[in-house]
């Protein structure tokens, strides 16, 4: 147990389905993050929150939205997805966004997404 | 374009010690992280190095050279539950993180 909860751990979706990850943190922390992990390749950021506002949205297709209601929940909704969007969504939390000194990242177990 | 390196899979023996290497390529740099992911779980951090050198912590270690681009994770007294993938990240000048694609390390008895 990290201090970062990501439900669904498994999520098996049509294309035509409209689906949300959920993402909690219990560490008092600032930022919040969505990354893409696919197998073999690197980590790909999503989106970055700080303060409960969004500072980064690195090029993501809008069937991806992102939701910060508060600096210990992020939300990211799905919806038309396509099969190349299989992959497990990870979420993180840091005590500051990218500013200065070593930002540590606190990663949840992510999100197994497959889209059929 | 920015870029880390690391070998995709390595196999090492119970008992034993294995390094691993990162060479980066990026827009500046703030600092390099290790983090370790066993299967079907988060990554966590291990190493924060941003001066050159050799940072000690327990089993573990890691090392940078800025001036060569050039960082690896040294693990000793090899156990099986050390079988992980391993990235390796860095903070590029805007303290974004670049990271590498993981390196699987592979523990044999």
């Amino acid at each position: 147990e990290t201090g970062v909860t990501q439900t669904p751990r498994h999520l098996v979706m049509g294309m035509t389905n409209k689906k949300s990850l959920k993402c909690e943190q219990h560490l008092g922390h600032n930022a919040m993050y969505w990354y893409k992990q696919s197998a073999k390749k690197p980590l790909e950021l999503m989106f970055v929150y700080n303060f409960k506002e969004q500072t980064e949205n690195n090029s993501v297709p809008s069937r991806f939205s992102p939701e910060c209601p508060n600096s210990s929940h992020l939300f990211l909704h799905l919806h038309t997805l396509q099969p190349e969007d299989s992959a497990l969504y990870l979420c993180a939390s840091s005590p500051k966004g990218e500013s200065s000194g070593a930002n540590v990242l606190t990663f949840g177990a992510g999100s197994r997404l497959t889209v059929l | 374009g920015q870029n880390i390196d690391q070998p995709t899979e390595m196999t090492a023996t119970e008992g034993a010690i294995v390094q691993i290497n990162c060479t980066y390529q990026t827009s500046g740099f703030n600092g390099l992280f290790w983090y370790q992911q066993h299967a079907g779980e988060a990554p966590t951090f291990l190493s924060y190095n941003v001066l050159d050198g050799l940072e000690e912590k327990g089993r573990f270690s890691s090392f940078l050279s800025r001036s060569k681009g050039y960082s690896y994770l040294l693990l000793k007294e090899l156990q099986m539950k050390d079988s992980a993938s391993y990235l390796c990240a860095v903070q590029d000048s805007n303290y974004q993180l670049i990271w590498g694609a993981g390196t699987k390390l592979i523990i044999k008895p």
